[in-house]
């Protein structure tokens, strides 16, 4: 079956760290990854995304890259600020409609 | 603002009550979503309808859950003789027509609680 699993949080870093929150999944196909992020109270915000192997999706200083070998769509960034505080999900729609999400990982930046 | 708007935002019910979701779709939307956020938990499909069909109701449990999506009007998901376990964020995503690979946008969530 189709499955998402994300690196458990909380995730505490400091103002400036560097960020990465690991995501691997199983599919049958070719499917789209994504990543989400939902701020205290809101809704999900699309972050970015891939459609294919090998592609490099990025936003906000965020990137993902879509790695078949390693079924894995790793999401990193650089310098993380205070306002970057929220829970991110990893998704793969399997080549429908059916957004498979993974459980979520929390991240808390500390100024 | 022209995303995707639910409401209630927060809504309260007694057990055995009706709760009722309402979901407006982006504008030129017409493929809508439901997914149920427990506590703690990544959102879970539910259903998904386009003007007057559900599409794919597999995800939504039989009993005492319905949505519609009418010609005119928002859709509603309704849960009637809500239970302590339907207390959860409901979100609402909406797509445009054509290709359904497009990514979703979300609504805010409603977030039901169940006394």
């Amino acid at each position: 079956g189709n499955s998402v699993t994300q690196m458990e949080g909380p995730v505490t870093l400091s103002e400036e760290a560097f960020l990465t929150i690991n995501c691997t999944y199983t599919a049958t196909g070719y499917p789209s990854l994504f990543w989400y992020v939902q701020y205290p109270g809101e809704g999900l915000q699309l972050l970015l995304k891939a459609t294919k192997a090998d592609d490099k999706g990025s936003n906000k200083g965020f990137e993902a890259t879509y790695r078949k070998e390693t079924t894995s769509f790793h999401l990193e960034k650089g310098s993380v600020q205070v306002s970057d505080s929220a829970v991110y999900f990893c998704a793969l729609v399997p080549g429908t409609y059916k957004y498979i999400f993974g459980t979520g990982t929390r991240l808390k930046v500390l100024a | 603002n022209a995303g995707v708007m639910q409401n209630p935002r927060h809504l309260v019910r007694r057990r055995g009550q009706e709760a009722r979701l309402r979901c407006s779709p982006m504008k030129g939307h017409s493929h809508v979503y439901w997914y149920r956020q427990l506590p703690e938990e990544g959102l879970k499909f539910m259903v998904y309808l386009q003007k007057e069909n559900i599409i794919d109701e597999s995800g939504m449990p039989k009993e005492r859950f319905s949505a519609e999506f009418p010609k005119e009007g928002p859709s509603i998901l309704r849960i009637q003789q809500v239970v302590r376990g339907d207390s959860a964020a409901y979100f609402c995503a909406s797509s445009p027509p054509g290709d359904r690979s497009q990514p979703q946008h979300f609504g805010d969530g409603t977030r039901l609680s169940i006394l």
